[in-house]
């Protein structure tokens, strides 16, 4: 079964300070993998996404994620966390078997940012 | 324009009520989906239409009914609903169904069921 795993509920770390969240993924075939951040009461925004190629992502707002094929892994990282970077994060991939049509997202990640 | 709008914000209805909620996009996607999101919680899947058709329905209650006039409009209508169904309503666009194509994000409507 196509699945993603978030094993961080929570992720704390200083402003100013690299963060990371992490993600995992089990997936038949080439992954398809997208990052995706929510604010409270409001949609998802797309941030990065992994189709191929360059295994090192950049997307919005200057997060990056890099792809590793080996561990199954696509984590998002930033090299100085703001504290507006403060949100739920969700890592998530297509779903192969259905054509694409279903995402299969990530439990999510807590981002908490101290000043 | 790369917003998909949702309307209305928030919505408060009894039991025994109909209401709808409608989401539109003018980016020319088609593909355009209805998600379920719980507090702090992932979206859940209700509905996919490709080119105005409906692709998938993951065997959501029929007291939730999808409905899509065009390629821009998608509705969801709501009949008799349970307190349980009240959560965040996301409306996404993609430009295909393709898995490579970016979902984009409606704000979303927060019902509340009485």
């Amino acid at each position: 079964a196509q699945s993603v795993a978030q094993p961080e509920d929570q992720v704390n770390v200083a402003e100013g300070n690299p963060l990371t969240v992490k993600c995992t993924y089990s997936v038949s075939g080439n992954p398809y993998l997208f990052w995706y951040v929510q604010y409270p009461n409001r949609g998802l925004q797309f941030l990065l996404k992994y189709i191929t190629g360059d295994n090192l992502v950049k997307g919005s707002y200057g997060f990056e994620a890099e792809f590793n094929k080996s561990q199954t892994s696509f984590h998002l990282k930033k090299p100085s966390a703001l504290v507006s970077d403060s949100a739920l994060y969700f890592c998530a991939v297509r779903d192969p078997n259905t054509g694409g049509f279903k995402t299969i997202f990530g439990a999510g990640t807590r981002l908490f940012v101290k000043a | 324009d790369t917003e998909v709008t949702q309307t209305p914000k928030h919505l408060v209805m009894g039991m025994t009520n109909k209401k709808s909620l409608k989401c539109e996009q003018h980016m020319g996607h088609r593909a355009m989906y209805w998600y379920k999101q719980k507090a702090k919680k992932p979206p859940e899947l209700m509905f996919v239409y490709s080119y105005e058709k409906l692709s998938i329905n993951e065997s959501v209650p029929s007291r939730f009914s999808p409905e899509c006039p065009n390629s821009s409009l998608l509705n969801l209508h709501l009949h008799a609903l349970q307190p349980e169904d009240s959560a965040l309503y996301l409306c996404a666009s993609s430009p295909d169904s393709g898995r490579g194509d970016t979902q984009y994000f409606g704000p979303g409507t927060r019902l509340t069921v009485l």
